[in-house]
């Protein structure tokens, strides 16, 4: 159980093009989800918080512009990287924590951006 | 505000030997906490977690980790490594939440080699 899914797995873009993430929780409800970047051998930083059905938070010094994230259902939040530089090149990892979860997010395999 | 240390970046151990990785956190409230997996080009995998209750955690894998609040420590231990243990690991502090919000704050990371 606990199964999170993000889709692509992998992409590459040419710079100036938008590109869209999709996670979805698969066997159980998410009524927040987390969308994460890493960087090549670091931890995990938190882009932003979403709630089904409301804003996203985003953190300290991320551009709500740049990344727009849209979490219409209890199943399904997309990240879309607009007008992609490459700088943007990282590996976004989305995260799920389930209706009356304790904490623990359950998270999906990543999606490898790569803008050229 | 929370944070999380984890001692060591990278640790070798051999086959068959105890695995210590460390983590020491920092919170003003009680905390959840919890230790994940990361293999290569994948997403975090929850290895256990402490909420409340006792403070040995058992979690996959024969991994556990113990919570002592006098040492704001919980530190993963697993007595025998095994090769496929080989991989980077994360400790990750959560407050309790307040309002639906809760955030995890997590550790650099710490990648474990295993040497046959």
């Amino acid at each position: 159980g606990a199964v999170v899914s993000q889709h692509p797995s992998w992409v590459i873009c040419k710079s100036g093009t938008s590109v869209k993430i999709e996670c979805r929780s698969l066997d159980f409800q998410a009524t927040t989800m987390f969308w994460y970047r890493q960087f090549p051998k670091q931890s995990l930083m938190l882009m932003a918080t979403s709630n089904e059905g409301s804003k996203a938070t985003y953190e300290q010094g991320v551009e709500k512009d740049k990344f727009l994230i849209n979490h219409a259902s209890l199943t399904l939040s997309t990240l879309t990287v607009t007008s992609a530089h490459p700088e943007d090149s990282s590996f976004y990892i989305c995260s799920a924590r389930s209706v009356g979860g304790v904490g623990t997010q359950y998270f999906g395999p990543g999606t490898r951006l790569t803008v050229l | 505000a929370q944070s999380v240390t984890q001692l060591g970046s990278h640790v070798s151990v051999s086959e068959g030997a105890l695995v210590l990785l460390r983590c020491n956190y920092s919170s003003s409230v009680p905390p959840y906490l919890f230790w994940y997996v990361q293999y290569p080009n994948q997403g975090l995998q929850l290895l256990l977690k402490y909420t409340t209750g006792a403070t040995l955690v058992k979690g996959i894998n024969g991994f556990e980790a113990e919570f002592k609040k006098s040492e704001t420590s919980f530190h993963l231990t697993k007595p025998s490594a095994h090769m496929s243990d080989a991989a980077e690991y994360f400790c990750a502090v959560s407050d309790r939440g307040s309002g639906g919000y809760q955030k995890v704050t997590f550790g650099t990371g710490t990648k474990l080699q295993v040497i046959p």
